[in-house]
């Protein structure tokens, strides 16, 4: 079992706003602005869409955004393309011996 | 270009050794940590622990702990992941990945594969 919720899958069909959400506790997501959010492609390596809550490394669309309400982060993407069909996860901080704790991973499908 | 190199793949048998690497370029090793996550065929990222190369400093998750070994050689920019005793359980896809003090893993390895088989 995952410390972090997310959903098993998630769709939307191209140009629509699909939004994942990731559910921890006080301990990790609600105790530290230190959410990120990974894109894996099957067979890759993942890669970090968003770091902080909501900043984007350099080379991230802006079509992806973060944000974070007490215990719930959460992962939009907007004007879904589809490229953007991969596993997502979400991670929080927690402690430096929980430096990053997982989320279960949500399958994004672009209809 | 920022890189991190890891090696390939191993085929093991229960209760062998192994040491795997990964090997930074294209930036100075040790102003990054090393992060090592475990990924189970078809299951999610599980974050193992980290290691800072300048000093050699660790951080093992709890649930990993006593079963693995974080090292880095700063002299090459190399960090490894070693079993003394591996298990069958220990079959998974193994990243190395780079972050700052602060979390988000930024710099991926290409991932290596370790299948413990009798």
């Amino acid at each position: 079992q995952s410390a972090l919720t997310q959903p098993p899958s998630a769709s939307g069909s191209p140009g629509q706003s699909v939004t994942i959400s990731c559910t921890g506790t006080s301990s990790d997501v609600g105790g530290y602005n230190y959410v990120s959010w990974y894109q894996q492609h099957p067979g890759k390596a993942p890669k970090l869409m968003i770091y902080d809550v909501s900043k984007r490394p350099s080379g991230v669309p802006d079509r992806f955004s973060g944000s974070k309400s007490g215990n719930t982060a959460s992962l939009t993407v907007s004007g879904l393309q589809a490229e953007d069909e991969a596993d997502y996860y979400c991670s929080s901080y927690a402690g430096n011996y929980n430096f990053e704790v997982f989320g279960g991973g949500t399958k994004l499908t672009v209809l | 270009e920022v890189q991190l190199v890891q090696s390939g793949a191993e085929v093991k048998k229960p209760g062998e050794s192994l040491r795997i690497s990964c090997k930074g370029s294209g930036y100075s090793f040790t102003n990054y940590w090393i992060n090592w996550v475990r990924q189970i065929p078809g299951k999610g990222l599980e974050w193992m622990g980290r290691i800072d190369p300048s000093d050699s400093y660790i951080n093992y998750s709890p649930s990993f702990q006593g079963h693995v070994t974080i090292s880095a050689d700063k002299s090459i920019s190399t960090a490894y992941l070693q079993w003394s005793s591996l298990k069958a359980s220990d079959t998974a896809i193994y990243y190395c990945a780079r972050s700052e003090q602060q979390p988000g893993l930024g710099v991926w390895g290409q991932g290596t594969t370790v299948t413990v088989s009798s």
